[in-house]
């Protein structure tokens, strides 16, 4: 059974800087074709994808975030951390971790997400 | 505002067929990339619902269908039930964005 779960703060600053980890379980980072991306939700509103990394940890940014993100992964704790500077209360938003495939190219399953606020 | 186009709401009766459309343009769906569609319960993660255009994942009941055409693509639930009240999302790839992954707005389906 593949299951995937995100953590990291509950409450950030503005300008600070966000560290997300994807803790997963029933796939392995270092089988070939196997990708983790984040995809992230602002409340009431739609998805909105981030980042991805592949298994020869090729790494794929949103073009319009791609500045202010950083995606790695540690394989032998079956994790991937995603990392955003500059954090804005517009990227209050509910963030996801999903399992994808280079060539299956859909997300699936998604973790349960974690929902981060920006406020001083 | 999204690449992928969606009504924002549908809805219709128990046992009544609806339709979700996703709109896109020559550099997405057009394009020749696949489209995906997922369902997300309220206060849940989203779930796979349809990959690669029509195909549906182990579990999901047959009632729900995709088709692709063109720069636009479907979603299909017959024998609307109750407990298929639920925000629905497609998903893309767009080449003008360096081949990023794009979503629709979501469409709200109420089940009246």
């Amino acid at each position: 059974q593949v299951t995937l779960r995100e953590s990291g703060p509950a409450l950030v600053k503005p300008t600070q800087t966000l560290t997300l980890t994807c803790t997963f379980s029933g796939f392995s980072l270092s089988t070939s074709e196997m990708c983790v991306s984040w995809i992230r939700q602002p409340p009431g509103k739609a998805l909105e994808w981030l980042a991805r990394i592949d298994w020869d940890d090729d790494k794929y940014y949103s073009t319009s975030l791609k500045t202010r993100l950083t995606i790695s992964k540690d394989t032998s704790k079956n994790q991937v951390v995603l990392t955003m500077t500059n954090m804005d209360p517009v990227d209050t938003a509910t963030y996801y971790c999903a399992r994808m495939g280079t060539s299956r190219n859909w997300f699936d399953p998604w973790g349960q997400g974690t929902l981060v606020t920006v406020s001083s | 505002q999204s690449v992928l186009t969606q009504p924002p709401s549908v809805s219709g009766a128990p046992g009544q067929r609806v339709t979700i459309s996703c709109t896109g343009s020559s550099s997405n769906i057009g394009a020749g990339y696949d489209v995906h569609w997922y369902q997300q319960l309220p206060g849940t993660a989203p779930k796979l619902l349809i990959y690669t255009n029509s195909n549906r994942p182990s579990g999901v009941p047959d009632r729900f269908s995709g088709s692709k055409s063109g720069t636009s693509a479907s979603l299909a639930i017959t024998g609307l039930q109750a407990e298929d009240e639920a925000d629905y999302y497609c998903q893309s790839y767009d080449s003008s964005l360096s081949g990023d992954v794009v979503f629709g707005g979501g469409t709200k389906l109420t089940v009246l």
